[in-house]
């Protein structure tokens, strides 16, 4: 059965620090991996990841996928108290599904 | 931009109760999907279509209706509510069903008592 693992499950920073998040996969037919970030309402968008080895980047937030291994992960650098929320990793195989999130809060 | 909008926002039903809680896209996208949202458990597939006319079933249809007679909507239909139903409700849209992020709506949240 296909799944997607998330570690850890919440973590509680201060401002300035980084913070690394897990996601692990077993999927049959792997198409993509893609993190969204969640705060009051609907996910958002942040990345789409295909490729192993290739870092995504946005701002303070990097990305990157090893196919061989089956994982992922998201990093953000000099955390802000804007960063607070619930980020959610999930596969492609034509239908997305998504693992239980980490949540992440920034203390100022 | 309206994106993807979702009504009603918050709902509460008794057991036993039917309705249908809609999503909206205009962004003419052809991929359409549900997903419901529990502490704990992260997102979860409910139904979803590739296409006005297609629908299927995802991780937890049981207790759930979808149809796709357009390509705009895409309503949810909760035949008899029951309290494991409680819950909060996305629908997500995007341009296909292959490598195109999905948008969301802001959510729908559904208690049953």
């Amino acid at each position: 059965e296909d799944k997607v693992v998330q570690s850890p499950l919440s973590l509680v920073v201060h401002e300035g620090d980084t913070v690394t998040l897990n996601c692990s996969y077993e999927v049959t037919n792997f198409r993509s991996l893609l993190w969204y970030k969640q705060e009051k309402k609907a996910p958002t968008f942040l990345f789409m990841l295909t490729s192993s080895g290739i870092e995504k980047k946005s701002g303070r937030l990097s990305s990157i996928l090893d196919k061989k291994e089956l994982f992922s992960i998201l990093n953000i650098t000099a955390t802000q108290t804007g960063d607070s929320a619930i980020y959610l990793c999930a596969f492609n195989d034509y239908k997305l599904s998504f693992g239980a999130g980490t949540t992440v809060t920034v203390r100022a | 931009n309206a994106g993807v909008t979702q009504t009603p926002k918050f709902q509460v039903l008794k057991t036993g109760q039917s309705m249908t809680l809609q999503c909206a896209q205009d962004m003419n996208h052809e991929y359409m999907s549900w997903y419901r949202q529990d502490p704990g458990m992260g997102l979860r597939l409910i139904h979803y279509s590739v296409g006005a006319g297609i629908t299927d079933q995802g991780e937890v249809p049981n207790g759930y209706n979808v149809s796709r007679s357009t390509t705009e909507d895409f309503p949810l239909r909760l035949l008899s509510a029951a309290p494991s139903q409680t819950s909060v409700y996305f629908c997500a849209s995007s341009k296909d069903d292959r490598d195109s992020p999905l948008h969301f709506g802001n959510g729908t949240r559904l208690t049953v008592t």
